[in-house]
């Protein structure tokens, strides 16, 4: 019962770092997603994809980088890593096209220097 | 655009207790209504959901009714204990393939002994 696994748990980074985040899913869902959790803010929408090969960008997309080269897999890249980019990063998944509940990982804290 | 507004916390509460936390929202279509739970160091967790008006959520003691004319999704509880401490979010996902759920900001709960 893997369902979407996210790593690192846990990064410290100095600014003008890259790094990226990974996030598996084991359930054959077409939509994933990458959030941003800060406090006072709830949940923001960094990046999404639809399929294999489709992404798009959501509320808050500068300064990270997707892709999905296959169903299973949507790594977030963090080009230069800011202090701003200090957050808790969701990675969820869904079915596609239907109004249904998205599927969150764990979480990876990333702490920018 | 769509956009959902949850009472601010932290709301804090005696054990055996009644909870009410309160969200509205605002979308263009028939969007479905969720409410998230969050466990301190944890990922979110689906606690319910409502795919139409009238429609009750319901899971472990936790109830929802999505009403369309006052476009309201509270949440409640009769009677709260200590391991349902966590931040409780409300969040709406509207029709169309690439449709994001849309978060409110989240509320603190804690119960007290």
């Amino acid at each position: 019962n893997a369902g979407v696994t996210q790593t690192p748990k846990f990064q410290v980074l100095k600014t003008g770092q890259s790094m990226t985040l990974q996030c598996a899913q084991d359930m054959n869902h077409e939509y994933m997603s990458w959030y941003r959790q800060d406090p006072g803010m709830g949940l923001r929408l960094i990046h999404y994809s639809v399929g294999a090969g489709i992404t798009d960008q959501g509320e808050v997309p500068n300064g990270y980088n997707v892709s999905r080269s296959t169903t299973e897999d949507f790594p977030l890249r963090l080009l230069s890593a800011a202090p701003s980019q200090t957050s808790v990063y969701f990675c969820a998944s869904s079915y596609a096209g239907v109004r249904g509940e998205l599927f969150f990982g764990e979480g990876s804290r990333l702490t920018v220097l | 655009g769509n956009s959902v507004t949850q009472m601010e916390g932290p709301v804090t509460l005696s054990e055996e207790a009644f909870l009410t936390i309160n969200c509205t929202y605002t979308a263009t279509g028939y969007p479905s209504l969720f409410w998230y739970v969050q466990y301190p160091g944890e990922g979110l967790q689906l606690l319910l959901k409502a795919t139409k008006a009238d429609d009750k959520g319901s899971n472990k003691g936790f109830e929802a009714t999505y009403r369309k004319e006052t476009t309201s999704f509270h949440l409640e509880k009769g009677s709260v204990q200590v391991s349902d401490s966590a931040v409780y979010f409300c969040a709406l996902r509207d029709t169309g393939t690439a449709s994001k759920l849309t978060f409110g900001t989240g509320t603190r709960l804690q119960v007290t002994l």
